[in-house]
C-alpha cells in the first residue's frame, strides 16, 4: 500500500529556510508527490506538487530524490505565519486520482 | 470569493439520530470529496464524487452515505451515528479528477455520544 513517513515536528528559527523530509519507498511510477499544510483551526491548504523534476512556486520548492522514494519540502524563509502541519501526500494516478495522507509534521517556528 | 463550504461547523449529537452535514462550493468544481481526520491518522478519504450523479467509496466508507445531485453540493449523510464518527470532517473540490489542487472547507467537528 502506497504511504509516506514524516517526522512528527521539526522546529526552525524565524527567517531560516526549513527542510520538511518525506520517505515515500513504495512510490510507484505514476504517482504525483503533493503537499499541503494545515494551520491551526483550519482547513488543509495547497502547497505544492511534482512528479520527478523538482518544483517551485510562491510558497516553497520541492526537492524529489532521484530514484523518487523520497522528497523535501523547502520553505526558504520561515515566519511565525507557516507554522502549521505539514502533509506529505501521495496522488494515485492509477486509482482514481486518491490522496494517501501521512501523519505529517508539525512545524514550530521560533521568534 | 473562492470557497467551500459547511455546515454545521459544530454539533454533538447521540448515538443511531441521523444527521447530514453540507458542503458547497461556488467555484463550478466537477470533483468533490469528504474526509475524516482523527489525531495521528492523518486525512482519510470517506467518498468522493467525480461529477453528478457519479459518487464512489474512498477508504472508509463504512456508516455513511452522500449524494450529488447538483454540481456544487456534496452533503455527508449519517444514517445512524456512533460514536467511532466523532471525528473532524473536511469537504474538498477540485477541477477535475487530474487537477492539483484540492481546496478545503473550514471543517465540521462532530461528537457522537
Amino acid at each position: 500500500d502506497a504511504k509516506t513517513t514524516q517526522p512528527n515536528s521539526m522546529e526552525s528559527n524565524e527567517e531560516e529556510p526549513v527542510h520538511l523530509p518525506c520517505n515515500h519507498s513504495t512510490i510507484s511510477g505514476t504517482d504525483y508527490i503533493h503537499w499541503y499544510r494545515q494551520l491551526p483551526s483550519q482547513g488543509p491548504e495547497y502547497v505544492i506538487h511534482g512528479l520527478t523534476s523538482n518544483v517551485n512556486n510562491r510558497m516553497a520548492s520541492l526537492a524529489i530524490a532521484e530514484d523518487r522514494k523520497s522528497s523535501t519540502l523547502i520553505l526558504h524563509r520561515a515566519t511565525l505565519r507557516d507554522a502549521a502541519v505539514y502533509y506529505c501526500i501521495l496522488r494515485l494516478m492509477d486509482s482514481n486520482y486518491q490522496l494517501i495522507w501521512g501523519a505529517g509534521t508539525k512545524l514550530i517556528i521560533k521568534p | 470569493e473562492a470557497q467551500v463550504t459547511q455546515n454545521p461547523r459544530y454539533l454533538i449529537t447521540v448515538t443511531g439520530k441521523k444527521l447530514t452535514v453540507t458542503c458547497s462550493q461556488n467555484m463550478n468544481h466537477e470533483y468533490m470529496s469528504w474526509y475524516r481526520q482523527d489525531p495521528g491518522l492523518g486525512l482519510r478519504q470517506i467518498y468522493y464524487s467525480m461529477n453528478v450523479e457519479v459518487t464512489d467509496k474512498g477508504d472508509v466508507p463504512e456508516g455513511y452515505k452522500v449524494s450529488r445531485k447538483e454540481k456544487r453540493n456534496f452533503p455527508l449523510i449519517l444514517e445512524s451515528p456512533s460514536p467511532n464518527q466523532t471525528s473532524l470532517y473536511f469537504c474538498a473540490s477540485t477541477r477535475g479528477e487530474g487537477a492539483s489542487e484540492q481546496y478545503f472547507g473550514p471543517g465540521t467537528r462532530l461528537t457522537v455520544t
